[in-house]
């Protein structure tokens, strides 16, 4: 079946650009019935939507993030990665990446990866 | 962006209690939205998606309802396996937000 993992550095510095890729198995990430995304839990806290991205390149980010994020595709790898620029300690949380699929017309993430934890300090 | 607010933040249940959780959206989001299981250092797990379509693989004992702005997520007979967080998610309107999470715990 299809799965997801993270990877990437655990630590960066503040005011360096945090790098993280996911590795889709099982599945083709050019299949047309699926975006890919990235979303991030605070330490204590809940869940916060980051972008996603098409197969095609097509992204969407959330605009409280947006000046800082980029997500870019690898269909050949089958990976989708994560670039968030400038962090600082507020961007120390767990990272995930899942499939955002559209069920009954409605969106919704099916698979998830185990996520990572990024810390942000010097 | 739309607010998402679920209650109660965590309950204390037994195996077997029946479980309600809820949610509810700062505007009418109709049945744009989702359910998730959350276990410590494991993937989140879709549970119900479009407020009442139960996900493949989830079992029966799960339960979704609602439209608009308030949402219900009910555990018929709670197991050991499903003390978890569990969390809400509209998809009406992007950002995507997610509630703040409720925690059930033994």
């Amino acid at each position: 079946q299809v799965q997801l993992q993270e990877s990437g550095p655990g630590l960066v510095k503040p005011s360096q650009t945090l790098s993280l890729t996911c590795t889709v198995s099982g599945g083709s990430i050019s299949s047309g019935d699926y975006y890919w995304s990235w979303i991030r839990q605070h330490p204590g806290k809940g869940l916060e939507w980051i972008g996603y991205i098409y197969y095609s390149g097509t992204t969407f980010f959330n605009p409280s993030l947006k000046s800082r994020v980029t997500i870019s595709v690898d269909t050949s790898k089958n990976q989708f990665s994560l670039k968030l620029s400038s962090v600082t300690a507020a961007d120390t949380a767990v990272y995930y990446c899942a499939r955002d699929r559209v069920g009954s017309g409605i969106r919704s993430f099916d698979i998830w990866g185990q996520g990572t934890m990024v810390t942000v300090s010097s | 962006d739309i607010q998402m607010t679920q209650s109660p933040s965590s309950l204390s249940a037994s195996v077997g209690d029946r479980v309600t959780i809820t949610c509810r959206a700062s505007q009418s989001i109709s049945s744009y939205f989702n359910w998730y299981q959350h276990k410590p250092g494991r993937a989140p797990k879709l549970l119900i998606y479009a407020a009442s379509s139960l996900q493949s693989g989830v079992p029966s004992r799960f339960s979704g309802s609602g439209s608009g702005t308030d949402f219900t997520l009910t555990i018929s007979s709670l197991q050991p396996e499903d003390f978890a967080s569990y969390y809400c998610q509209q998809t009406y309107t992007t950002p995507w937000t997610f509630g703040q999470g409720t925690k059930v715990e033994i």
